[in-house]
């Protein structure tokens, strides 16, 4: 089954406000996690990425977390504004791959209403 | 910078047949991996190519199949399509076959695939 899969499909919010996107993961020997948009009718877009020896990581309005724990992942975008709206993935690539392979979820719609 | 670039954007075959897709790399970037999207799924790893030869390979059966040139340009082919073939065939460029400090990969817009 999957490895990295995703709380909510969907998610809806108003302008302005604060969106958190939730991942969960099963292999703790995962060595980075990468947070991915990806709007309709284009390839994914990096977001921001962040190291398994570290739990929280700052980007230009975005956010990532990760609490080995719980193997738990959020993205929280402060602000959200309409071109936010897009399908957000999260991806991890394994401790000791030899090639750049990412494990993708299944992916959260991102709705932002005016 | 140019940046990856798939072709072609949109295709339509039948079963049975044979199809080529084609990926040029992000300027500098020497390897090139190939992702399969279904829709409403994430994209499922394929293969990559690193200097012109497979560097991993996910779970897909021997009838998908790629090449790397020496200018690192990629071609996916897949032969004897089936149904479960129509998908979003993504392409995506790193600056190194093995896992970079930077977890980035520079995905292009990807050749929509429709098999009857």
């Amino acid at each position: 089954g999957e490895s990295v899969g995703l709380h909510l499909p969907t998610l809806s919010v108003q302008e302005g406000d604060n969106s958190i996107i939730n991942c969960a993961y099963s292999n703790s020997a995962s060595d980075y996690f990468i947070w991915y948009k990806q709007e309709s009718g284009k390839g994914p877009q990096f977001i921001i990425d962040i190291r398994s020896n570290m739990d929280k990581r700052q980007g230009q309005r975005v956010t990532v977390l990760l609490n080995k724990t719980v193997k738990h992942l959020s993205l929280q975008i402060a602000a959200t504004q309409p071109g936010d709206s897009a399908v957000y993935f999260c991806a991890e690539n394994r401790l000791g791959s030899s090639n750049y392979k990412l494990t993708f979820g299944k992916g959260t719609l991102l709705t932002v209403n005016p | 910078e140019t940046g990856v670039t798939q072709s072609p954007t949109h295709l339509i075959k039948t079963r049975g047949q044979q199809v080529t897709l084609r990926c040029s790399s992000q300027s500098g970037h020497n390897t090139v991996s190939w992702y399969q999207q279904a829709l409403g799924q994430g994209p499922q790893f394929i293969f990559q190519y690193y200097r012109e030869e497979e560097n991993g390979r996910g779970n897909f059966p021997p009838r998908f199949s790629g090449l790397q040139f020496p200018n690192y340009s990629s071609e996916l082919n897949v032969n004897a399509l089936e149904l479960d073939d129509s998908a979003l065939y993504l392409c995506a460029s790193s600056p190194s076959g093995r896992a970079p400090n930077t977890g980035e990969l520079f995905f292009g817009e990807g050749s929509r695939l429709t098999v009857l």
